[in-house]
């Protein structure tokens, strides 16, 4: 059973760029949830998608859309990159019927925008 | 609005002290407690939950609706306690986590 993995690790991007990170679900998991870790602060909850729809979203703007794919792995878009875009991206996925009661964490992506 | 406060963040323990970890939170309903756990270099990872009622490489936590706590608790620390520790919060199981903004465990030798 292979675990949360995301790609890339670590990405630099310039401001007003876009960027994709790439997010496969562990095995048998069909929910998967997004969050950004800013330097200092706890993981803040982006959205969640299930069955390939999003299931949820926190505060943050329509730049941000995610997409999930028929084998339950989960890409996050950002457009117009900002200069407080720049954080640690955590995913996690969550067995059927747990979603947020049992979530595993990928090692994330830190990216940066200059 | 839901909230997760953890006061310190930074906490150094003496090995062999013990150690307590706070966390409070805003919550009108009853909401699943979790303490999540990241080691140097390693992936966040969940170290228990409230409704397990568990106790994981020796930390207990207490469910306290009435002071709105869950302090993570151990009685002797040890050096490889050393982590951040992040205590989080679900209103139910579809929804997102709310997590602190974390506490660093130090343990002196």
């Amino acid at each position: 059973e292979t675990g949360v993995t995301q790609s890339p690790t670590h990405l630099i991007k310039t401001r007003g760029q876009q960027v994709t990170l790439r997010c496969s679900s562990q095995s048998g998991h069909n929910t998967v949830s997004w969050y950004q870790q800013a330097l200092g602060q706890g993981p803040q909850f982006i959205f969640q998608y299930y069955r390939e729809e999003e299931n949820g979203r926190g505060n943050f703007p329509p730049r941000f859309s995610g997409l999930q794919f028929p084998n339950y792995s989960s890409e996050l878009n950002v457009n117009a990159l900002e200069l407080d875009d720049s954080a640690l991206y955590l995913c996690a996925s969550s067995p059927p019927g747990q979603a947020s009661l049992e979530a595993f964490f990928g090692q994330g992506t830190r990216l940066t925008v200059v | 609005a839901q909230r997760v406060t953890q006061p310190e963040k930074l906490l150094s323990v003496f090995k062999g002290a013990p150690v307590e970890l706070k966390c409070n939170y805003s919550y009108s309903g009853s909401p699943e407690l979790f303490w999540y756990v990241q080691y140097s270099r390693q992936r966040l990872q969940l170290l228990l939950r409230h409704i397990s009622r568990e106790s994981i490489k020796g930390f207990t936590a207490d469910l306290n609706k009435g002071e709105t706590s869950f302090h993570l608790k151990k009685p002797f620390a040890q050096e490889e306690d050393s982590a951040m520790y992040y205590c989080a919060l679900v209103m139910n199981r579809d929804d997102k986590i709310i997590f602190g903004k974390g506490t660093r465990l130090h343990i002196l030798p």
